[in-house]
């Protein structure tokens, strides 16, 4: 199993759909959970942290269950603008580096 | 919010040139940066770990004699692809741990290096 995991896509979805991705980490001990948005030849930039609480901001919400290894992403209402690559990390064994998936690939049309 | 400078953006080099590529944290001490690569429609596969006043940390698989690191600075890391080649050729990214951020493992991310070994 890849430490971690992510359905490539790509997802293509209308302007105002609701959209969710998931991510699968095989290290149980793992602490540490982001979502990063990359776009095309640009480098990731960080759109949040995941907490074990669950969290929300603003369209965008993030899940993590322990139990079954997996965190979530959810897009509401979704923008032109949304469009990218949406990549899950998760810290490595070592807890000193993150380690990514290959990422989802979304495209948002009119 | 931290600012991670990548120079350079991109380079194209022959085959068998070393390249240096330097990773900057503008605004705040970074004491670990890390090296990743990127491969066309790939994820970010992790190098090394860059620690200031110490020697790196490489990943398996990944020749410490070809990529070399340096992080001299609390603000400076440079990776040298030495006698690059074709298959060298990637997108590189630095990216850097604010001591200062509420989450231990947020990393900062530059702007990339492209590099294209000819």
């Amino acid at each position: 199993r890849k430490e971690v995991e992510q359905d490539p896509g790509p997802f293509n979805v209308p302007e105002g759909a609701t959209v969710a991705f998931n991510c699968t980490y095989s290290n149980s001990a793992s602490q540490s959970f982001f979502w990063y948005r990359q776009d095309c030849r640009k480098e990731p930039k960080l759109l949040m942290s995941v907490y074990s609480s669950g969290n929300e901001d603003g369209r965008f919400t993030a899940q993590l269950n322990r139990a079954s290894q997996y965190i979530s992403l959810l897009i509401r209402d979704s923008k032109l603008s949304d469009s990218a690559t949406y990549l899950c990390a998760v810290n490595n064994q070592a807890g000193t580096a993150l380690i990514f998936g290959k990422g989802t690939t979304l495209s948002v049309s009119s | 919010g931290a600012v991670v400078s990548q120079h350079p953006s991109r380079v194209i080099c022959k085959s068998g040139t070393s390249v240096k590529i330097e990773c900057r944290s503008l605004d705040f001490q970074a004491t670990t940066m890390f090296w990743y690569r990127q491969f066309p429609k790939q994820s970010l596969m992790l190098m090394a770990t860059s620690n200031e006043g110490s020697k790196a940390t490489y990943e398996q698989g990944v020749e410490k004699d070809k990529f070399l690191i340096n992080h001299a600075s609390l603000t400076l890391s440079t990776l040298t692809v030495t006698s690059a080649h074709p298959e060298d050729s990637s997108f590189y990214i630095c990216s850097a741990r604010s001591q200062t951020s509420a989450s231990y493992n947020e990393q900062f991310f530059g702007p990339g290096t492209r590099l294209t070994v000819l």
